[in-house]
């Protein structure tokens, strides 16, 4: 399975756009690229993922470079309940599609 | 809320115990996926049921076993507790391996192994 880098933390001001990065150069063609969020002490939430066009969906979108090596979660307007831990991950289609979570980017909102 | 339910929430248990955790899956869904996540880490994937059969398998011991029920809802059992077995036990759900479609989580059981 592919592996993701991600920086540890961002910090994101309250009404401003929160641009996350995220690497992973050893993608294959048969990987999809998913975003998860999880508040503390809850699940995972799922987010968005894409295959390699830009996503859209009510929560965020989501750039997929035209090399499939590094992607960015776009909240547009980001609010304090975006405080979160978001997750990076890279997988297959096929089988299990078993999500392997790395230590993601902690990302806090500031008013 | 994503309809995927676990229970207990919370539960307390002494090394060399069993323990069995229970999820509901979301209506429609019919795989259930587990994961361990201990505290300041990431989930780590345990396994996968579709169709009551196991359909893959993380690096966990076979002292973690699972089950899947004909109305698709799922248990955990890990037998012989250890100390590192506490964590967050979560439970996903979505509607078949290979489908274009994410798993839900539910909010996890939070096991302690005193």
């Amino acid at each position: 399975d592919a592996k993701t880098t991600q920086p540890p933390s961002m910090d994101c001001a309250e009404g401003r756009a929160a641009n996350l990065p995220c690497n992973h150069s050893t993608i294959s063609g048969n990987e999809y690229v998913y975003w998860y969020r999880q508040i503390h002490s809850q699940g995972p939430q799922y987010i968005i993922h894409g295959l390699k066009n830009n996503e859209t969906n009510e929560m965020a979108s989501l750039i997929i470079t035209e090399d499939r090596k590094s992607s960015t979660l776009i909240l547009p307007h980001a609010t304090l309940r975006d405080t979160a831990v978001y997750y990076c991950i890279v997988t297959p289609l096929q089988g299990a599609q078993k999500l392997v979570f790395g230590q993601g980017t902690r990302l806090t909102i500031n008013p | 809320e994503t309809g995927v339910t676990q229970s207990p929430t919370h539960l307390i248990k002494t090394r060399g115990q069993q323990v069995t955790l229970r999820c509901s899956s979301q209506s429609g869904h019919n795989t259930v996926s587990w994961y361990q996540q201990a505290l300041g880490q990431g989930p780590q994937f345990i396994f996968q049921y579709y169709r009551e059969e196991e359909n893959g398998r993380g690096n966990f011991p076979p002292r973690f076993s699972g089950l899947q029920f004909p109305n698709y809802s799922s248990e955990l059992n890990v037998n012989a507790l250890e100390l590192d077995d506490s964590a967050l036990y979560l439970c996903a759900s979505s509607v078949r391996p290979g489908e274009n479609q994410p798993q839900h989580f539910g909010d996890g059981t939070r096991l302690s192994i005193l």
